[in-house]
């Protein structure tokens, strides 16, 4: 069965600082894989998605997540971390030729000054 | 700006009611997806529509029911409410091909007494 597990539920980093998500599915072919955003009381804004070609995909606000198939992994980063990046973050991995995706129960971010 | 509407923003229902809540698809898009967030986790899906029919179903009794209208806007109605549907319900838009984008509205935070 196809699932998605982000092992970390809350990170504290402070502003400027680097920052990785990770992010590991389970999938018996080849996934599309996301990172969605959700700040409190709002829904999902899409970071970006994976469906082949070059592992590194690049995303909106200075984001970008590497696929790595022998880890299972969709890792997300950033360099540098702003407050306004306080949020959840949630991967999900797409079901192919269903449209339906299976999401991960998220990370919380919280970002000090 | 996704685009996605949907309505109401809150609502408040008592165990055994029945409940409807409604979206408004991002233009252009046919194909609509619901989806619950309890508190503290990920999304899960409910169901999706395509061109007015069901076309996918997640692990939810049929006490869940949807509707699809000839401009694309969606329905969710839940019968005989229980304490556990209380809940943020999420709908998303998406074009026709499995690898476009899911477009979030901000949500209907139901809860249930």
């Amino acid at each position: 069965a196809q699932s998605v597990t982000q092992p970390d539920i809350h990170i504290t980093v402070s502003e400027g600082a680097s920052l990785e998500l990770r992010c590991n599915y389970s999938y018996g072919a080849t996934p599309y894989l996301f990172w969605y955003v959700q700040s409190p009381g709002q829904g999902l804004q899409l970071l970006l998605k994976y469906f082949s070609g070059d592992t590194l995909v690049q995303g909106i606000k200075g984001f970008e997540a590497e696929f790595k198939r022998s880890q299972s992994s969709f890792n997300l980063r950033k360099p540098s971390v702003h407050w306004s990046d306080a949020a959840e973050y949630f991967c999900a991995v797409g079901a192919y030729n269903t449209d339906k995706l299976i999401f991960g129960t998220g990370t919380r971010l919280q970002v000090f000054p | 700006e996704t685009g996605v509407t949907q309505s109401p923003t809150h609502l408040i229902k008592t165990r055994g009611q029945q409940v409807t809540l409604r979206c408004s698809s991002q233009s252009g898009h046919n194909t609509v997806s619901w989806y619950q967030q309890a508190l503290g986790q990920g999304p899960q899906f409910i169901f999706q529509y395509y061109r007015e029919e069901e076309n996918g179903r997640g692990n939810f009794p049929p006490r869940f029911s949807g509707l699809q209208f000839p401009n694309y806007s969606s329905e969710l109605n839940v019968n005989a409410l229980e304490l556990d549907d209380s809940a943020l319900y999420l709908c998303a838009s998406s074009g026709t091909a499995v690898t476009d984008t899911q477009y979030f509205g901000p949500g209907t935070r139901l809860t249930v007494l």
